[in-house]
Order: structure tokens, then sequence, then C-alpha cells
């Protein structure tokens, strides 16, 4: 069985300030992990995928994301935010082979002026 | 290349009705996964078709069925609906290989009154 916990259902930043949204994962088989971002009254796009390549993946919009198994962990990380990244994200596990996500909870980002 | 397109975009319907939700994928892409998003519950998996066959069932009640046509469209049925059915449900689709990128569509909102 596989779970995502995503810490902190809203986090706020300003505008050029770090961006770190957290997700912890739980699978009994090397997991294969995603973010999403889902902008109000849209569907979910895809911001990055870890598929046990490089643990450190670079996605869209200058997101990126590390994989640590010793803390089961695949935090999403963005240098400077910007208005345009407030949106809710979401982390996702899948086992390989099997394309069913299971989703964490979400986190909403807000970006202040 | 046109998107995942899901039709209608918003549906009202009362309890003890039924209702059908279409998908259709990009062209080419031969797998779709349907999820169902709710305040409560969050993003959850519904099923998934390959080439008109179901890979893969969440764990919801039979009410909820779907099927894949050979064009590689999708619907899914809600049968009986309660209260609780009221969500925006989400179809991706992909190529149907090993981790790849799923395509979201822009949801179907159901209101169940």
């Amino acid at each position: 069985a596989q779970s995502v916990t995503q810490l902190g259902s809203h986090v706020s930043v300003s505008e050029g300030a770090l961006v770190l949204l957290r997700c912890n994962y739980s699978s009994s088989v090397p997991p294969y992990l995603f973010w999403y971002v889902q902008y109000p009254n849209q569907g979910l796009q895809l911001l990055l995928k870890y598929t046990s390549a490089a643990t450190l993946v670079k996605g869209i919009n200058g997101f990126e994301a590390e994989f640590k198994k010793s803390e089961t962990s695949f935090h999403l990380t963005k240098p400077s935010a910007h208005m345009s990244d407030a949106a809710e994200y979401f982390c996702a596990v899948s086992a390989p082979g099997r394309r069913a996500l299971t989703f964490g909870s979400g986190t909403r980002l807000q970006v202040q002026p | 290349k046109a998107g995942v397109t899901q039709t209608p975009r918003y549906l009202i319907k009362t309890r003890g009705q039924q209702v059908t939700l279409s998908c259709s994928p990009i062209s080419g892409h031969r797998s779709v996964s349907w999820y169902q998003q709710t305040p409560g519950q969050g993003l959850q998996f519904l099923f998934e078709y390959f080439s008109e066959t179901q890979r893969n069932k969440g764990n919801f009640p039979g009410r909820f069925s779907g099927r894949q046509f050979s064009n590689s469209r999708s619907e899914m049925n809600v049968s009986t609906l309660e209260l609780g059915d009221s969500a925006l449900y989400l179809c991706a689709s992909s190529f149907g290989r090993d981790v790849e990128t799923q395509y979201f569509g822009p949801g179907t909102r159901l209101l169940v009154l």
C-alpha cells in the first residue's frame, strides 16, 4: 500500500522568496513520485516526476524536487516565488507499472506581493 | 494537438438519478484514468482503462462504473446518485506505457441535490 502526506495545507510566501512544499511518502516498493499543480477551475498539470533515475528532478516553471529515500521525502522547491505560482499543489505516488496515482491532500500556496 | 476534453463541464442532478460523464483523450493515447476530487476526501482514483479493458479499480462502490470505446474515448457512469457524489470528476490520458506523463482534463463538476 502507498500513501502520501503533505505537511501544511496552506503555505504563504512573499514574492521572490523561497518556496518549500513538503511531501513524505510511504511505499512498500520503490515508488514513482509526482508533483502536480492545479489552478482554480482547471485540471491538474504535471510539474515534475521521479522515476528512479536522478534523485534531483527539475520540472517546469523553475520548480525542482529531491528524492530522499532515507527520509522518505520528495519536497518541492522553487528559489524565487512569482505571483503566478499561487495555486494548489499535489504530491502523488504510484507503484512501478501502475498508473493509478495516490495523491496527498494538497497544499495551497499563496504568494504575497 | 488538442488536450483531454471532458463533457459536460457542469452538471446538476438530483438524488437517485444516474449520470454519464464523457472523456476524450489526447489523440493517440490509449489509457484513460478517472479520479474523483472532493473537499473532504481529496483526489481519489476511480478506475483505469487501456484498450477497452479495465486495468485497475479504486475503492468505490459498484454504483460507479466505466467503459472505454475502440477510439479510446471513455465514459463513466454513476447510478443512484447520492449527495456525497457531488465532486469534480477528472479524467487523465496517456499512451499506456510505464511511467509516462498523464494529462488531465479540466474535469466535470457534478452537483447532486
